[in-house]
């Protein structure tokens, strides 16, 4: 069965530290892993899309590095400030249909 | 700007009576998909449509039906919501089915 787990469920921070969000997932069929951040009651931005022969992708402040044969991601957040408090998800697309599948998310709270 | 729009942002129906949620893009892009997102929940993919080829996921209700009647509209219709459907759901698009999904606001769903 297809299934992406994010771990911790939440996670608060003091501003300005460096944090690593992680995703994992079954089956490394994929063609691709995409990270979204949502804001409560809204929809989802996209932050990152790593193609499945990719090893790593960044933006800013922002690194997401995949291994696909241990099926696993992480969101790295250099100096994390109060306006990145949101939730952050991962969505691996699968090959055989294109089927999307979501993590639950990790609630990423930084305190001023 | 170009994006991706869903109206109405909140929508109240009774237990049984149809309802229709619609999204529409300015990017031209070919694929959009609809998902359901309950809750505190990772978002569960419904359906997409690659320019006018249908693909339903095995695991969505009869009940959800959805119609694109040209690139840039696709309507989510609930034929008989029960209290279970209430959710935001969330329209998204992408150039092609392995790029970069850019999602709508969502519209939230309340079935009395």
């Amino acid at each position: 069965k297809q299934e992406v787990t994010q771990i911790p469920a939440a996670l608060s921070v003091p501003e300005g530290e460096n944090l690593v969000l992680n995703c994992s997932f079954t089956d490394s069929a994929i063609y691709n892993l995409q990270w979204f951040r949502q804001d409560p009651g809204k929809g989802l931005t996209s932050l990152l899309l790593i193609q499945s022969s990719q090893r790593e992708q960044t933006s800013g402040r922002l690194n997401a590095s995949l291994d696909k044969s241990s099926g696993r991601s992480t969101l790295y957040i250099a100096a994390s400030q109060p306006g990145d408090s949101a939730t952050y998800l991962c969505a691996v697309q699968y090959t055989g249909g294109f089927k999307t599948i979501f993590g639950a998310g990790t609630r990423l709270f930084v305190k001023a | 700007d170009a994006m991706v729009i869903q109206n109405p942002r909140y929508q109240v129906t009774q237990f049984g009576k149809p309802v229709t949620l619609s999204c529409s893009q300015t990017l031209n892009h070919n694929v959009m998909y609809w998902y359901q997102q309950k809750s505190s929940q990772a978002p569960k993919l419904l359906f997409h449509y690659y320019d006018k080829d249908f693909n339903n996921e095995a695991d969505t209700p009869d009940n959800f039906q959805s119609r694109r009647p040209n690139t840039s509209f696709c309507f989510l219709d609930i034929r008989s919501p029960g209290l279970g459907d209430a959710a935001m759901y969330l329209c998204a698009t992408s150039i092609q089915v392995t790029e970069t999904q850019y999602f709508g606001p969502g519209t939230r769903l309340l079935v009395l």
